[in-house]
């Protein structure tokens, strides 16, 4: 069975540094692409980006490029989202996903983790 | 970038009333690579259908889809109580844009 598991809720403070997890387990990790997909109140989803777990190949939404930074560990079978200078904009529930097709990029997000809520104050 | 807009916004309806959401592509969504996914409170995003009207494994067949270039629907035949949740569209036909959501809510 496919499951993504992320790291727990953060409370941050403006400026600080975050680097939240999505553990995966139940396939060959190296062949799928994971993206994070962030999701702030009473909005729609929004896709930030995406990393091919084999090669690090990594794609941004240029409405995220710089911001954040998105990397995989693939010993560890984990990705990661990185920032390294929180806003309260950035307040919102922040999920992993794994896109369902081996390789090919772009489709389909076929699992997706618990979500992890990032709150951050000014 | 593609921007899909998704109407209504919100529908409120009874349990066991038909569901109709939309879903309007900005330009065409080759080959119409347009997946839908349910989000209920509280719980993880599901994807429903992918291909614009191929269901996902588990979903039940009072989901169906359809639609081609730049509009797609999701029908609810008659609703569950848990189908009470927001409903995404997402294109990746050119990267990934999600819609905006529609909220089906009881009436």
């Amino acid at each position: 069975e496919v499951q993504l598991v992320q790291s727990g809720a953060e409370v941050k403070k403006s400026g600080e540094s975050l680097k939240i997890s999505c553990k995966a387990s139940g396939y060959n990790f190296p062949n799928y692409w994971i993206g994070w997909v962030r999701h702030m109140p009473g909005k729609g989803l929004e896709w930030m980006g995406i990393i091919y777990s084999g090669d690090s190949d990594t794609k941004y939404n240029p409405s995220f490029r710089g911001h954040v930074t998105i990397s995989v560990d693939k010993s560890l079978e984990t990705a990661y989202l990185q920032w390294n200078g929180l806003k309260a904009s950035d307040t919102a529930m922040y999920y992993c996903a794994r896109l369902a097709e081996p390789q090919w990029f772009p489709n389909w997000f076929d699992s997706w983790g618990q979500g992890t809520q990032v709150s951050v104050s000014s | 970038d593609i921007v899909l807009t998704q109407s209504p916004g919100t529908l409120s309806l009874s349990p066991g009333e038909r569901a109709t959401l939309s879903c309007r592509a900005s330009e065409g969504v080759r080959n119409n690579y347009l997946a839908w996914y349910q989000l209920r409170r509280g719980q993880t995003p599901r994807l429903l259908v992918y291909g614009a009207s191929n269901r996902a494994a588990g979903v039940p067949d009072r989901f169906s889809a359809s639609g081609s270039g730049t509009y797609f629907t999701l029908t609810i035949s008659r609703l569950e109580p848990e189908d009470f949740a927001v409903y995404f569209c997402q294109q990746y036909g050119s990267s990934i844009t999600f819609g905006g959501g529609a909220t089906v809510e009881i009436k």
